[in-house]
């Protein structure tokens, strides 16, 4: 059971590329979300899914881009990166999203924007 | 808003003493409260899960309390080892949907 999987594990961009973070879960959960660490800042929520088809956005959305076409699967895209956007994704999932359904993390993207 | 703060940002203790984490949050309006262990350069792991309508949670040496009143929770870790080093992140959701408002962490380095 590989749980949630990320890649790239690292990426270096430069300013005005796009590329896309890979996120995959073979948990058959329902929720999926990705989260951005940088220091200081703590976590934030980017976007999230509650099922497939549906997408939503979190509290820092701007310049990223998600979709939902598979329960499995949630890429996050950069459309066009700056370098504010230099930092630590992270995809996470839950079965569902009531009171006891505790996130599952996956190892990071390191993202560097120069 | 919520606001989640964890003091101190880092602290050191000996083997086999007792760790007190702390975490508060400004909203007591939450779904639930998680606590979770991030090792360096690695993803978060799930350690606890405190429901709204719960006030505490045991696992193994952990135990996490709930008071939404004063809006704190307080993660327990009995007989720390070396094993136990890692930063630890409290995360609050406050409707359904798992979307987590977390605190800052505190980094915790338990000495041999």
């Amino acid at each position: 059971n590989a749980g949630v999987t990320q890649t790239p594990k690292f990426q270096v961009l430069k300013t005005g590329q796009s590329m896309t973070l890979q996120c995959a879960q073979d948990m058959n959960h329902e929720y999926m979300s990705w989260y951005r660490q940088d220091p200081g800042m703590g976590l934030r929520l980017i976007h999230y899914s509650v099922g497939a088809g549906i997408t939503d956005q979190g509290e820092v959305p701007n310049g990223y881009n998600v979709s939902r076409s598979t329960t499995e699967d949630f890429p996050l895209r950069l459309l066009s990166a700056a370098p504010s956007q230099t930092s630590v994704y992270f995809c996470a999932s839950s079965y569902s999203g009531t009171a006891n359904s505790p996130l599952h993390f996956g190892n990071g993207t390191r993202l560097t924007v120069t | 808003k919520q606001e989640v703060t964890q003091i101190p940002a880092a602290l050191s203790v000996p083997e086999g003493e007792n760790l007190v984490l702390n975490c508060s949050f400004t909203d007591s309006a939450i779904y639930n409260l998680q606590w979770f262990r991030q090792d360096p350069g690695k993803g978060l792991t799930s350690l606890l899960l405190i429901q709204s309508s719960q006030r505490e949670q045991t696992s193994g040496r952990l135990n996490a309390s709930l008071d939404k009143s004063s809006g704190r929770s307080t993660l327990y870790i009995a007989a720390s080892q070396p094993g136990d080093s890692a930063t630890y992140l409290c995360a609050a959701s406050k409707a359904a949907g798992n979307k987590l408002t977390f605190g800052g962490g505190t980094r915790v380095l338990v000495k041999p």
